[in-house]
């Protein structure tokens, strides 16, 4: 496709049940970026991978939250044992290794909500 | 800690006026400094960014004033349309953050017809 592509869309689930958020970045761009923003904030970075270097994971905000990518393309989000506060919308984002830092593709999120 | 502080929350502007956001940062950045728009439903688009080592850019009706020295950037949105209505995050590249850009909490501006 033409651009950053999530799924699914929107996600509710039951406090305590484990998710998975995928996302498929732009083909060729080299660098892909999960951020996460919840009601009224800004958006919060979770983690970055670029090409086969090690992941960035400093943006995690628990050992229950995880995520791979394989192939160096499609990536999964995955949140275990969910809790009420895990409610956001969970964007991804792409880049070309070629581009600034400021050029970001996102996609359209995955709003996920904790019941 | 990176700190990004973005202001207003929420601004309301007349079709036709100027719509200011403003947006500052603490300790070093480097690189292009964004604004990235986003309507409902869908994710941030980035919507024009300016280099540090100049201090206006503009595309159209929206400008970008950097004030390097103070470590502050505002958006300026001549002739504000309705459909400039959507929620606009500025964006700071700290040093050493490994290609990861901090959004400020964004701003939710309408533009009434």
């Amino acid at each position: 496709g033409a651009g950053v592509s999530q799924s699914p869309s929107n996600k509710v689930t039951e406090k305590g049940k484990d998710v998975e958020l995928r996302c498929d970045p732009i083909s060729g761009h080299t660098a892909l970026y999960w951020y996460r923003q919840s009601l009224g904030q800004g958006l919060e970075f979770l983690i970055y991978f670029q090409g086969n270097s090690a992941p960035d994971k400093s943006g995690l905000p628990s050992d229950r939250f995880s995520a791979e990518r394989t192939g160096g393309s499609v990536s999964t989000l995955t949140i275990q044992r969910t809790q009420q506060e895990d409610s956001a919308v969970y964007l991804c984002a792409s880049s070309s290794a070629g581009t600034g830092i400021e050029k970001l593709f996102f996609g359209s999120g995955t709003q996920l909500s904790v019941l | 800690q990176q700190q990004v502080k973005q202001s207003p929350q929420s601004l309301i502007v007349q079709k036709g006026g100027i719509s200011i956001i403003n947006c500052a940062y603490e300790n070093t950045a480097f690189d292009y400094f964004p604004w990235y728009q986003q309507f409902p439903g869908k994710g941030p688009a980035l919507l024009i960014a300016i280099r540090p080592d100049v201090s206006e850019k503009k595309e159209g009706r929206f400008t970008i004033s950097f004030n390097k020295s103070a470590k502050q950037f505002s958006l300026h949105i001549m002739d504000s349309q309705p459909g400039d209505s959507a929620t606009y995050f500025c964006a700071v590249p700290f040093t050493g953050s490994a290609r990861q850009l901090t959004f400020g909490s964004g701003t939710q501006l309408t533009v009434l017809p």
